[in-house]
């Protein structure tokens, strides 16, 4: 079965500092990897995905992701955080049947801290 | 605004009522999801539809849930007779044909069950 695991609830950085959101899944074939992110009361924002090709994904609002597939991560990272960037983050992976679903890790919060 | 509609945003309602939430997806999108997000949780994919079509369901989506698609428009979902545990935030999300393609969500319906 297919899954995504968030390690941490919580990430806590202070402001102008990087950031690393992590993520490790588990999927039978190739995996399509997804970054959304949630602010409070709102839907979910996509951010980035990995389907193939370059490791090193860039997506929205200066985030990137890295995509390691020895280790099954797809960490989302950022050079210098900044206090808006402050939300809930979420990392999926696509089922592999042909519907296109998305499984969900359970969610990361992050505080940046000015 | 051509995102992704859903309408209420908010609904309180007794517990043994009927309720039922519209999403407008993107125009052009065949793909339509249904996630439920708990507190504290990932979105849980509850049913899909590819044009008119509902193709799957979830294990979660009881009897009491109701999913339609007419015309490959918009979507309803109806939760009869309903109960505190049905509490949460409802997702509509839509994508374009593809593996390649990302999904786009909603705002979300947050249900709350007295």
């Amino acid at each position: 079965a297919q899954s995504v695991a968030q390690p941490e609830d919580q990430v806590n950085v202070a402001e102008g500092n990087p950031l690393t959101v992590k993520c490790t899944y588990s999927v039978s074939g190739n995996p399509y990897l997804f970054w959304y992110v949630q602010y409070p009361n709102r839907g979910l924002q996509f951010l980035l995905k990995y389907i193939t090709g370059d490791n090193l994904v860039k997506g929205s609002y200066g985030f990137e992701a890295e995509f390691n597939k020895s280790q099954t991560s797809f960490h989302l990272k950022k050079p210098s955080a900044l206090v808006s960037d402050s939300a809930l983050y979420f990392c999926a992976v696509r089922d592999s049947s042909n519907t296109g679903k998305l499984i969900f890790g359970q969610g990361t919060t992050l505080q940046v801290k000015p | 605004d051509t995102g992704v509609s859903q309408d209420p945003r908010h609904k309180i309602t007794k517990r043994g009522q009927n309720v039922t939430f519209r999403c407008d997806p993107i125009s052009e999108h065949n793909r339509l999801y249904w996630y439920r997000q708990t507190l504290g949780q990932g979105p849980e994919f509850l049913t899909y539809f590819q044009n008119e079509a509902q193709l799957e369901k979830s294990r979660l989506l009881s009897d009491r849930f109701s999913a339609e698609r007419p015309k490959g428009s918009f979507s309803t979902l109806e939760i009869q007779r309903t109960e505190q545990g049905d509490s949460a935030m409802y997702l509509c999300a839509s994508s374009p044909r593809g593996r390649n393609t990302e999904a786009f969500f909603g705002q979300g319906t947050r249900l709350t069950v007295v």
